[in-house]
């Protein structure tokens, strides 16, 4: 039940393509679900967050979609370009200091 | 600090060696947190530490690693007769708590011959 499943492993676009990360969990009392990018060698840094009281919240090129009744959530990453290949995690919490992360999903977008 | 500190960044050590690995936080974040990145892998929860209270230690994999911050400063993760599958990245974050943002810092990739 602390799980945070996360789907694809790995996504290659092309540059303009719209890739999709896909995110489920079964946990109702989390309600903080943060994404996180990684680049080689680097820290994961914040990326965008949402809370379950919204279905959608954007930041420049990327999107989280949030499905509160299927307890699913999602990020797209719009006009996609080859700066944005990365590691990107995505995270559940429960309002505590605990933080459930995904497995990661490995985004390359081709030039 | 700008940022979360981490030393050091790589370290190669034999089998059976002890290891040490420090975190220097953001000043003025009391909560810390040491995961574990494996190849390929997620995030692995090790250990949280919060101002004085007990840490949540639940992440930790076996008796051979245990961690301490001083002066709910610095924090040390000590892995002691080091096992080829601790071969890993191990990643230290200071948490906002306004924003819930975590801070990572680069990490400190171990390798064990």
């Amino acid at each position: 039940q602390q799980q945070v499943k996360q789907s694809p492993q790995s996504l290659i676009v092309q540059k303009g393509g719209i890739p999709i990360i896909n995110c489920a969990y079964e946990n109702t009392a989390f309600d903080y679900f943060p994404w996180y990018q990684q680049f080689p060698g680097k820290g994961p840094a914040l990326l965008i967050a949402i809370r379950p009281d919204v279905s959608e919240k954007k930041e420049g090129r990327f999107t989280i979609s949030f499905n509160k009744s299927a307890k699913q959530f999602s990020l797209h990453i719009m006009d996609s370009q080859p700066g944005d290949s990365a590691t990107y995690f995505c995270a559940a919490s429960p309002g505590t200091y605990k933080y459930i992360f995904g497995t990661g999903t490995r985004l390359k977008v081709l030039a | 600090g700008a940022g979360v500190s981490q030393s050091p960044s790589n370290k190669v050590t034999e089998k059976g060696k002890d290891v040490e690995l420090r975190c220097d936080p953001i000043s003025g974040h009391t909560a810390l947190y040491w995961y574990r990145q494996s190849l390929g892998q997620g995030l692995e929860f090790l250990i949280y530490f919060q101002g004085n209270s007990a840490p949540d230690k639940s992440g930790l994999p076996s008796d051979r690693f245990s961690a301490e911050r001083t002066g709910g400063s610095v924090s040390t993760l000590t892995i002691q007769r080091t096992q080829q599958e601790d071969s890993a990245v191990y990643l230290c974050a200071t948490l906002q708590r306004n924003t819930g943002e975590l801070f990572f810092g680069e990490g400190s990739r171990l390798t064990v011959l």
